[in-house]
């Protein structure tokens, strides 16, 4: 059974570029979260997708945007990066709806510089 | 004041103790509570889930959710130096469609061999 999966591991940008992170669910799960964690700090809410629609946003910028596929897979866009954006980047997958039990993905790393 | 707080250690403690890890929260909505264990530059683990009040066990780990107080805590018993890493507590909503986790800052654990 595979778990959540993530790519790329490893980015490195420059600022102003713009990125596209991938994430697949666990297998049987719908419903996909993104959130940044950076270096040393606890991981913070981007946002939620389910059936397509992004259904709940944390408190982050409109450069973030999202997708999730009808497969379930996910992608995570960042444009106009800024060196704050540099952060491990993590996919975390449950099945439904009001049902916390998140699995999470290993991360992509993303540099800015 | 962050809704979640945890106190960020280090916590350094031998083999074969026993290690209490703690979070207090002031959002009386959270009703779902984990504890994720995250090793360096990895993503979290999932280790324990817990409804509502009450305690659960799972092998070496006991979660205790304590909602009167605010209060949760993760027991780990005979500690082996596997289990060094950084402890997250994390909590959600039961609104529905409201699954985002809120983490605290992580306790960074040592088992000492």
């Amino acid at each position: 059974d595979a778990g959540v999966t993530q790519s790329p591991t490893h980015l490195i940008k420059t600022r102003g570029q713009q990125v596209t992170l991938r994430c697949s669910p666990k297998s049987g799960h719908d419903t996909v979260s993104w959130y940044q964690q950076a270096l040393g700090q606890e991981p913070q809410f981007i946002f939620q997708y389910y059936e397509e629609e992004e259904r709940q946003r944390g408190n982050f910028p409109d450069r973030f945007s999202g997708h999730q596929f009808p497969n379930y897979s996910s992608e995570l866009n960042v444009n106009a990066l800024l060196l704050g954006d540099s952060a491990l980047y993590l996919c975390a997958s449950s099945f439904g709806l009001g049902y916390n039990e998140q699995f999470f993905g290993p991360g992509t790393r993303l540099t800015v510089l | 004041q962050k809704e979640v707080e945890q106190d960020p250690g280090p916590l350094s403690v031998p083999e074969g103790a026993i290690v209490s890890l703690n979070c207090t929260y002031s959002n009386s909505a959270f009703q779902y509570f984990m504890w994720y264990r995250q090793y360096s530059r990895k993503g979290p683990e999932l280790l324990m889930y817990t409804y509502s009040s009450g305690n659960k066990e799972d092998g070496r780990f006991t979660a205790q959710v304590d909602k009167s107080s605010k209060y949760i805590s993760l027991f780990i018993r005979d500690s082996q130096p596997s289990d060094s890493a950084t402890y997250l507590c994390a909590m959600s909503a039961d609104d529905f469609g409201n699954e985002k986790l809120t983490f605290g800052t992580g306790t960074r654990l040592t088992i000492i061999p």
